[in-house]
């Protein structure tokens, strides 16, 4: 069946850069997507989402961008502290189906101090 | 206000055995899903209450899986018997709406390995 994917498994940054941590997605008729974030020791936690109808959208240090038409999702965290090292899983829904998220694979994010 | 629970929070057990894992979600939730991620793998749906009842049971592996949900309150996950391949990290969560994904509360999952 189709399923989200993601380019790198882990990212290693300095403390103080940009990162961007990507994602592929194969379902077409995909109209939601969330991005969460896994601390060791805990469950995903909600960071950003955003609809099919949108490109962009900004939170709290965190931008996520959608082009639909290569299928691509990123995650960009400016100023990378160290509490952001974690595992970011991307998700995709199919709001018109069973509302079930289909996850990727998990990007581990490291960052150096 | 208590996050969704899981315990325990590490099994090991020889192939064979059985075990039981259980969810306890956030109070007045009536949804509640189990999840499994594989080592390295992506996170995998496994099945979905709605209250008592299972609204969608279409990611279970296979019948050596049985969820429970009694009384619409806590969940239980029972492997019996347990392979090699079922190791991974069990995770529930749940929410109070059937579409708020975004509002999908994940406990802190159950680390199981089967020797």
């Amino acid at each position: 069946g189709e399923s989200v994917g993601l380019h790198l498994p882990t990212l290693s940054v300095q403390e103080g850069d940009n990162s961007i941590i990507n994602c592929a997605y194969s379902n077409s008729a995909s109209d939601y997507f969330i991005w969460y974030k896994q601390e060791s020791g805990k469950g995903p936690q909600f960071i950003i989402d955003i609809r099919s109808n949108m490109d962009k959208r900004q939170g709290q240090r965190v931008t996520v961008l959608l082009n639909k038409t290569v299928k691509h999702l990123s995650l960009q965290i400016a100023a990378t502290q160290p509490g952001d090292s974690a595992v970011y899983f991307c998700a995709e829904i199919l709001s018109g189906g069973s509302y079930i998220p289909t996850f990727g694979r998990g990007t581990s994010l490291i960052v150096h101090p | 206000e208590a996050g969704v629970t899981q315990f325990p929070s590490h099994s090991v057990i020889e192939k064979g055995q059985t075990v039981t894992l259980r969810c306890d979600p956030i109070s007045g939730h009536d949804n509640l899903y189990w999840y499994r991620r594989v080592m390295g793998k992506e996170i995998k749906f496994l099945l979905h209450f709605v209250k008592e009842s299972k609204q969608d049971e279409s990611g279970m592996p296979n019948n050596r899986f049985l969820a429970e949900r009694t009384g619409g309150t806590y969940s239980t996950l029972k492997v019996q018997p347990a392979e090699l391949e079922d190791s991974g990290v069990y995770f529930c969560a749940s929410s109070q709406r059937i579409n708020s994904y975004n509002e999908q509360f994940f406990g802190p999952g159950t680390r199981l390995t089967v020797l």
